[in-house]
């Protein structure tokens, strides 16, 4: 079983700070994930990357995928209160390959 | 609207009786799949479908069923529920690698 750790488990900040998220693995992924949830719901797709060494940006949010492609951070510039959820990476292995998750960062930016 | 559709939302029921959570999505995924989240284990795959007729065991299969006789559904069964089966439980489908889309969760609860 491939594993994902995420780091940090929970984070606490103001708001207007930035703060990133990390995805480790000793695994190669074809792809990687990103996803926010709210308590209650199912997570929703923030963003993949497939190529090692990618950045996509979403608005305050910037998503990197290792060279290796084994890793992977997410980084948000100038946190607001509506960032406040549950942080989850997860790696796919190729093709149609089961998708393993992380085991999430909990995060809070506080008013 | 693209959606996963998940139901019910929240079932309670006694230990050994037959259920199914059912799940359909219409956006022609090929991929669908079944997690299933705790706390402090996060998100774990109980099994997964590539496409019609194919299932495949994802990490804690014990005690699920599933069945993929038309593209769009993918029904999980508990046979006979047992309270270590209280979970939040979420269906997922995608196209390939490139990320899912996860219904709201179904909170199941076994007494």
């Amino acid at each position: 079983t491939q594993l994902l750790e995420q780091s940090p488990q929970f984070l606490s900040i103001q708001e207007g700070e930035n703060l990133t998220v990390y995805c480790n693995s000793s695994s190669v992924f074809s792809s990687l994930q990103w996803y926010r949830q709210e308590p209650g719901e199912g997570p929703v797709l923030l963003v993949t990357v497939v190529t090692g060494g990618e950045v996509k940006k979403l608005k305050r949010l910037t998503f990197q995928f290792g060279d290796a492609r084994k890793d992977s951070s997410l980084h948000i510039t100038a946190a607001q209160p509506g960032d406040t959820g549950l942080y989850l990476c997860a790696g796919a292995a190729g093709g149609y390959q089961k998708v393993t998750f992380g085991t999430g960062t909990k995060l809070q930016v506080i008013p | 609207e693209a959606q996963v559709t998940q139901n019910p939302r929240y079932l309670i029921t006694v230990t050994g009786k037959k259920l199914t959570v059912t799940c359909s999505q219409n956006m022609n995924h090929e991929y669908m799949s079944w997690y299933r989240q705790d706390p402090g284990l996060g998100l774990r795959q109980i099994y997964y479908s590539m496409n019609v007729e194919v299932t495949d065991k994802g990490d804690v299969p014990e005690g699920y069923k599933v069945s993929r006789k038309e593209k769009r559904n993918f029904p999980l069964i508990l046979e006979s529920p047992s309270p270590n089966q209280t979970s939040l439980y979420f269906c997922a489908s995608s196209s390939f690698n490139y990320g899912y889309t996860f219904g709201s969760g179904t909170r199941l609860t076994v007494v």
